[in-house]
């Protein structure tokens, strides 16, 4: 599975967008781009996936770029209970192959 | 989305005690589950993967006799960490997919907190 790259952590203000990067630039063809997050002492939550098309979802939207090495997640309006690490996966669709997890991105929240 | 249930939330147990860990998929059926493992203020590491009525396949690393998986039916795998020490304290997740369902996403269990003494 292709690697990812995400910044260690960011902040965000209670009621504005969160927006969180991701690079993916040796994605292949078949890859899909995969979101989750784990909020303290919790099991990780999906929040969204997609292949080349932007996709949106109630919890979030993402947004991937044409050439497909890079996308982000928009939290439309982040609340205190988004605080969490959020994760920016790649991975073909076969059952069989596990998420493979990097450090993420630390989203704080801010009142 | 599809349901993992795992449990305990949390075990504390004496130390070389063995402790088993139980998650099932509650909605769907899954030929496949994974552990992880997680230290305080590191990601998840990969474990294990589980395959029903078949030996799971180790990560590099990890004791096969010390952390034993049954997956012996498409809803329920197990973990045993046998003769557990101190540093076998973390944080141990499950994940399974309906590999045959509608979910291609992967959903995970809440988590079991260990704790060694």
């Amino acid at each position: 599975d292709a690697k990812t790259t995400q910044p260690p952590s960011m902040d965000c203000a209670e009621g504005r967008a969160a927006n969180l990067p991701c690079n993916h630039s040796t994605i292949s063809g078949n890859e899909y781009v995969y979101w989750y997050r784990q909020i303290h002492s919790q099991g990780p939550q999906y929040i969204i996936h997609g292949l080349k098309n932007n996709e949106t979802n109630e919890m979030a939207s993402l947004i991937i770029t044409e050439d497909r090495k890079s996308s982000t997640l928009i939290l439309p309006h982040a609340t205190l209970r988004d605080t969490a690490v959020y994760y920016c996966i790649v991975r073909g669709l076969s059952g069989n192959t596990p998420l493979v997890f990097g450090k993420g991105t630390r989203l704080s929240v801010i009142a | 989305g599809a349901v993992v249930s795992q449990h305990p939330s949390w075990v504390i147990c004496k130390s070389g005690t063995s402790v088993k860990i139980e998650c099932r998929s509650l909605d769907f059926q899954a030929t496949t589950m994974f552990w992880y493992r997680q230290f305080p203020k590191q990601s998840l590491m990969l474990m294990a993967t589980s395959n029903e009525g078949s030996k799971a396949t180790y990560e590099q690393g990890v004791e096969k006799d010390k952390f034993l998986i049954n997956h012996a039916s498409l809803t329920l795998s197990t973990l045993t960490v046998t003769s557990a020490h101190p540093e076998d304290s973390s944080f141990y997740i499950c994940s399974a997919r309906d590999v045959q369902g509608k979910w291609t996403e992967a959903f995970f269990g809440q988590g079991t907190r260990l704790t060694v003494v």
